[in-house]
């Protein structure tokens, strides 16, 4: 199962926003509504932040949302802010059953 | 409060074994499904194994044959024992939740563990 695309790096000023797609295949992100999405700070665990496309775990900031178009999934985060700065990555279920990340995009707050 | 608490890891010779643990609180553990997932150092996230409620497993093509995923109910803790170990499994292995109760597959994972790191060198 090949990895998940995804930019390696986006950016923003504080207050915009900005997106962060995921693009797999049919037999991944096209074929399921099981994208989910996972922020990660230097030398932390992952935090879910999006999952099942566009749903929001209890916590996690409505500045954060999720899509999905055939095979590429996008997280959107509105208002950046500057503790927004971290690796972001998908993941989606796939027709194997089994779990495929995405190669993971820095975001930088500038 | 849900809690994911790791142990074992640490520095292992190519073609050594290894166990790693995750004892989990705070949920109905043998509602379940949990799994194993690794990043290389400075690398992406990889999805390593799953264990259904059930005790079904399913592992990804880089470990399939090596490692072997478990759980105890009893104990609320799953396991990875690394078998046959690479220097490419030199990662930071993280255990983590299904968010889904009753699910017979892993889709999305709502708590992490603290990860532990697995050294593979001579």
């Amino acid at each position: 199962q090949s990895a998940l695309t995804q930019p390696a790096s986006v950016s923003g000023s504080p207050g915009q926003s900005i997106t962060i797609s995921c693009t797999g295949s049919s037999s991944d992100v096209g074929g399921y509504n099981y994208v989910s999405w996972y922020q990660q700070h230097p030398g932390k665990a992952p935090k879910l932040m999006i999952y099942d496309v566009s749903d929001r775990p209890s916590g996690v900031s409505n500045r954060f949302s999720g899509s999905k178009s055939d095979n590429t999934a996008s997280l959107t985060i509105s208002g950046l802010q500057a503790e927004d700065e971290a690796d972001y990555y998908c993941s989606s279920y796939t027709s194997g059953s089994t779990l495929v990340f995405g190669g993971g995009t820095k975001l930088t707050v500038l | 409060e849900v809690q994911l608490v790791q142990s074992g890891g640490g520095l292992v010779q190519p073609g050594g074994s290894l166990r790693l643990s995750c004892a989990a609180s705070g949920f109905p553990f043998s509602n379940y499904a949990m799994s194993w997932v690794r990043q290389a150092p400075g690398k992406g996230l990889e999805w390593v194994s799953v264990v259904t409620r059930g005790g079904s497993t399913l592992y990804a093509d880089s470990v399939e044959g090596r490692f072997t995923i478990s759980r105890d109910n009893s104990e609320n803790t799953v396991y990875l024992q690394l078998n046959s170990l690479r220097a490419e499994d030199t990662a930071v292995y993280y255990c983590a939740k299904e968010r889904n109760p009753y699910t017979t597959a892993v889709r999305r994972c709502d708590f992490w563990g603290q990860g532990t790191l697995v050294t593979v060198s001579s």
